[in-house]
């Protein structure tokens, strides 16, 4: 029973291709958020969601779209594929901001994604 | 703009021992820091948390240290085990405004602890 599901684990791609990265939760949660993870393993949060609608949409480009079809999954797609892409993206969830400060964040096992 | 500074980058211990790893951060308007810890190939999974109305946390063999004038706090490993080599990562968060929950992450500590 895996609480944040993310597929595929491994993305492999050419420059310029359109991939689409997808987030499942299984715990009830509210909130969602997409995290890149560079090869520093530096951790920077680029979306999230509270109940399908976006509330944190940091500086990212827009050749990234997310789009949440219900509470409990939040896809990824990315168009046009930069070498630069390549990261490693994580999926979290937490119950919901409406709660407060101090939500736990629940990742995924990630998707290691590498542009060639 | 960098707001939170995570040092050492990296931090070698023997099994027994005590790794400090520390934390600053910049936003005073900051009010809730967790540190979470991830194994290669695993995502990152919450250790512990403090609030800024507390100077101390602790949790097993984990201990939050939190000095919130100076704008530092760190996690303390007592009895460091080689089970405990991962990647720790402090956070900072708060609440209200728009940032809805959004964590800011330091850069990140690689522990190795030798048996």
């Amino acid at each position: 029973d895996t609480a944040v599901s993310q597929t595929p684990k491994y993305l492999v791609t050419q420059m310029g291709n359109d991939k689409s990265i997808k987030c499942e939760q299984n715990l009830g949660h509210d909130t969602m958020y997409w995290y890149k993870q560079d090869s520093k393993k530096f951790l920077k949060i680029m979306f999230s969601y509270n109940n399908k609608e976006l509330i944190i949409n940091e500086t990212v480009p827009n050749r990234f779209s997310p789009k949440s079809p219900d509470k409990a999954h939040l896809n990824l797609h990315i168009n046009s594929l930069e070498l630069g892409d390549s990261a490693v993206y994580f999926c979290a969830s937490s119950h919901g901001v409406a709660r407060g400060v101090g939500e736990t964040q629940y990742f995924g096992p990630g998707t290691r994604l590498l542009v060639l | 703009q960098q707001q939170v500074k995570q040092s050492p980058q990296s931090l070698i211990v023997q099994k027994g021992g005590i790794p400090i790893i520390n934390c600053a951060y910049e936003n005073t308007a900051f009010d809730y820091f967790p540190w979470y810890q991830q194994f290669p190939g695993k995502g990152p999974a919450l250790l512990i948390a403090i609030r800024p109305d507390v100077s101390e946390k602790k949790e097993g063999r984990f201990t939050i240290s939190f000095n919130k004038s100076a704008k530092q706090f760190s996690l303390h490993i007592m009895d460091s085990q080689p089970g405990d080599s991962a990647t720790y990562f402090c956070a900072a968060s708060r609440a209200g405004g728009t940032s809805y929950g959004k964590l800011t992450f330091g850069q990140g500590t690689i522990l190795t602890v030798h048996p």
